[in-house]
């Protein structure tokens, strides 16, 4: 069983919708928490991190982190064409380490006009 | 200009080839890493480097070796290629900053191993 479960998609909103996105994990150590987007053809880019439980918003972002359910989520608000790509959860246990990362498969989310 | 470059983008190779994937990035970062990408299993770490003189294995090593030339550059090869190498490449580079640190991806490398 992989430590990170991501839905690999795809997920198709409508513009101006709300995307939900969310990862399951199994290794209760996780502290640090990061999603990532892809777009085709590029390297991953850090969206968003977040640190033990509770809510961080950043613009139309907004991601949450429960982690007495070993779950995380990242909600796009007012969706738009260019927000299509791959999301990609990260996590880690280390603190003052290196940061090794688990990453989910990914998912991948149409927004269309 | 790129802060993580990654050449080549597309390789085409055969099995039993040894190849060489190379990284170079102009960040300024201590720790280099690389990755490989396939279709519904996500990023997984191949090798990673915390200076010059550091190197380790990660998840996913064997079949793969590495060389840090350099701060700014990181190879990877792959001693002799088989089929299932056939994926997406990634560098990436990160510092600590403060409480968290970020990794910063290259743009990717698409090999395909006959």
């Amino acid at each position: 069983q992989k430590e990170v479960e991501q839905d690999p998609g795809p997920l198709s909103v409508p513009e101006g919708a709300i995307v939900s996105l969310n990862c399951t994990y199994s290794n209760s150590a996780f502290q640090y928490f990061m999603w990532y987007r892809q777009y085709s053809r590029k390297g991953p880019e850090l969206l968003m991190y977040t640190y033990s439980s509770g809510n961080k918003e950043d613009g139309r972002f907004t991601a949450q982190v429960d982690k007495s359910s070993k779950y995380i989520s990242l909600f796009i608000r007012d969706s738009q064409p260019s927000d299509s790509a791959t999301y990609l959860c990260a996590m880690s246990g280390q603190t003052d380490s290196w940061g090794k990362l688990q990453f989910g498969a990914g998912t991948q989310v149409v927004v269309t006009p | 200009d790129a802060d993580v470059t990654q050449t080549p983008r597309n390789r085409i190779t055969k099995t039993g080839k040894r190849i060489m994937l190379e990284c170079s990035q102009t960040k300024g970062h201590d720790r280099m890493y690389w990755y490989r990408q396939d279709p519904g299993l996500g990023l997984r770490l191949i090798y990673y480097s915390f200076d010059v003189k550091d190197i380790n294995k990660g998840e996913i090593s064997d079949g793969y070796s590495v060389s840090r030339q350099a701060q700014a550059k990181f190879s990877l090869s792959l001693e002799s290629a088989i089929p299932n190498q056939t994926a997406l490449y990634f560098c990436a580079t990160s510092t600590r900053d403060r409480a968290q640190e970020t990794q910063y991806f290259g743009p990717g490398t698409r090999l395909l191993v006959l």
